[in-house]
């Protein structure tokens, strides 16, 4: 069975505070991750796409790191703002599916 | 754009009633999907279809059905309705690749809450 797992399952900063948190995966059979932020009442969105070892992205304050190896992705967000509160999912793709984590909660207060 | 439009956004049921989940997408993408979700779980895949008159089994299919028959459109249906399937459900569209070895992210509706009492 295939875990992905995300780490904390819920976080609050406050506004101007950098975080990450954590995606777990068993590293065989990789082949891609993804990292989706949903906002509550709204669909999850696209952030990133990552398929290599030592893949970096960036999108604004928001980066995200991938390690294949060891089964990991941090996804790292610098100077929280109050818009950034939403849940970040990460899913794996690989095993004839997508496997969503739980998601972390992020909630920014200002 | 409307991208991935889901209707209804909210429904309650009784045991044993159907009803039929519509999604529509515009961005002519062929690969389709419905998930559940449900508190303390991740998304899980139900149905998905790879095209126009093609529908497969997902993670959690049992006690739903779904039909494709336009590209734009992905219908999952309730038979019997069931407390357990209680939840919300979410439809999903991607363009090309493998519709799950890919790179390709996947575009989601804003979700369906669905109770059933």
């Amino acid at each position: 069975i295939l875990n992905v797992e995300q780490s904390p399952q819920s976080l609050h900063v406050q506004e101007g505070d950098s975080t990450n948190f954590t995606c777990s995966f068993p590293s065989s059979n990789f082949y891609a991750l993804h990292w989706y932020r949903w906002e509550t009442a709204k669909s999850p969105e696209a952030l990133f796409v990552m398929t290599l070892n030592g893949d970096e992205k960036k999108k604004g304050r928001i980066s995200a790191t991938l390690n294949t190896k060891e089964g990991y992705s941090y996804l790292y967000i610098k100077g929280s703002q109050p818009e950034d509160s939403a849940t970040y999912l990460c899913a794996l793709t690989g095993f004839q599916k997508l496997v969503f984590g739980t998601g972390t909660r992020l909630l920014v207060s200002p | 754009n409307a991208g991935v439009t889901q209707t209804p956004k909210f429904r309650v049921l009784k045991t044993g009633q159907s009803m039929t989940l519509l999604c529509a997408q515009d961005m002519n993408h062929e690969y389709m999907y419905w998930y559940r979700q449900d508190p303390g779980m991740g998304l899980r895949l139900i149905h998905y279809s790879v095209g126009e008159g093609t529908t497969a089994k997902g993670e959690v299919p049992d006690g739903y059905n779904v039909s494709r028959l336009k590209k734009q459109n992905f219908l999952l249906g309730l038979e019997s309705a069931a407390p357990s399937q209680t939840s919300v459900y979410f439809c999903a569209s991607k363009q090309g690749g493998d519709p799950f070895y890919s790179n390709q992210p996947q575009h989601f509706g804003d979700g369906t809450r669905l109770s059933i009492l």
